[in-house]
């Protein structure tokens, strides 16, 4: 079965800059696109960035795009989110997520998920 | 703001059934598949039901999905208290280009 583990997260002041972590396991990662999904304190869910299997294309939210950037790496099964330029609403959970397809077909939903790693912005 | 509609809160006594709204448009649930993720307390999403009403393996079928136009439902019968969790839908919005989720319901199982 898959398995996410998500790393990196902790307290950073605002205008900082911190790298997350996605480790995963149980499937072929190198087929699969994979997103960032963030949740605030007490709020629903937030979609935050989605990558293509091979890396090759990369979409990001609104509210994100020009600070964070993700990426990954299929030789060590891994996947990444550098955030930059942090802000205080960035005060999140970050959940990296297995999206269902790959290649030509359309993701239509996340099948796995990680524990998630705590990002704090705060002075 | 979230992009899809759900109620806050839903409660129902063990054993009973409850269903869960999520509303949208178009652009999301209209023209594209709904997920649900059921988050239980202090844990990460899992996936309850996706494509609108396939459950992954391990999901009991006391957990369905429908949907009907702009609106999809997840429905719980035989409650249990382990069934106490936050509820969440969610799908591909296809105007916004971005995935998008309802706020979450919290279902109390009294």
């Amino acid at each position: 079965e898959a398995q996410l583990v998500e790393s990196g997260g902790g307290l950073v002041q605002p205008g900082g800059s911190l790298r997350l972590s996605c480790a995963a396991s149980g499937f072929t990662f190198s087929g699969y696109a994979m997103s960032w999904v963030r949740q605030a304190p007490g709020k629903g869910l937030e979609w935050v960035s989605a990558i293509s299997e091979s890396g090759g294309r990369t979409y990001y939210a609104d509210s994100v795009r020009g600070r964070f950037t993700i990426s990954r790496d299929n030789s060590k099964n891994t996947l990444y989110l550098e955030l930059n330029s942090l802000r205080a609403e960035d005060t999140a959970v970050y959940y990296c997520a297995k999206e269902n397809c790959g290649g030509d077909c359309q993701s239509t939903t996340f099948d796995y998920w990680g524990q998630g790693t705590l990002v704090t912005v705060s002075s | 703001q979230s992009v899809l509609t759900q109620p806050p809160s839903v409660s129902a006594a063990p054993g009973q059934k409850v269903t869960i709204s999520c509303s949208g448009s178009s652009s999301n649930i209209g023209n594209n598949y709904v997920s649900w993720y059921q988050q239980l307390p202090g844990t990460a999403p899992k996936l309850l039901i996706y494509d609108n009403n396939k459950r992954p393996s391990g999901i009991p079928d006391r957990f369905s999905g429908s949907k009907s136009g702009t609106s999809a439902t997840l429905g719980i019968t035989g409650l249990q208290t382990g069934d106490e969790a936050d509820y969440c839908c969610g799908t591909w919005d296809s105007s916004l280009s971005t995935w998008v989720f309802g706020a979450g319901t919290k279902l109390t199982v009294l």
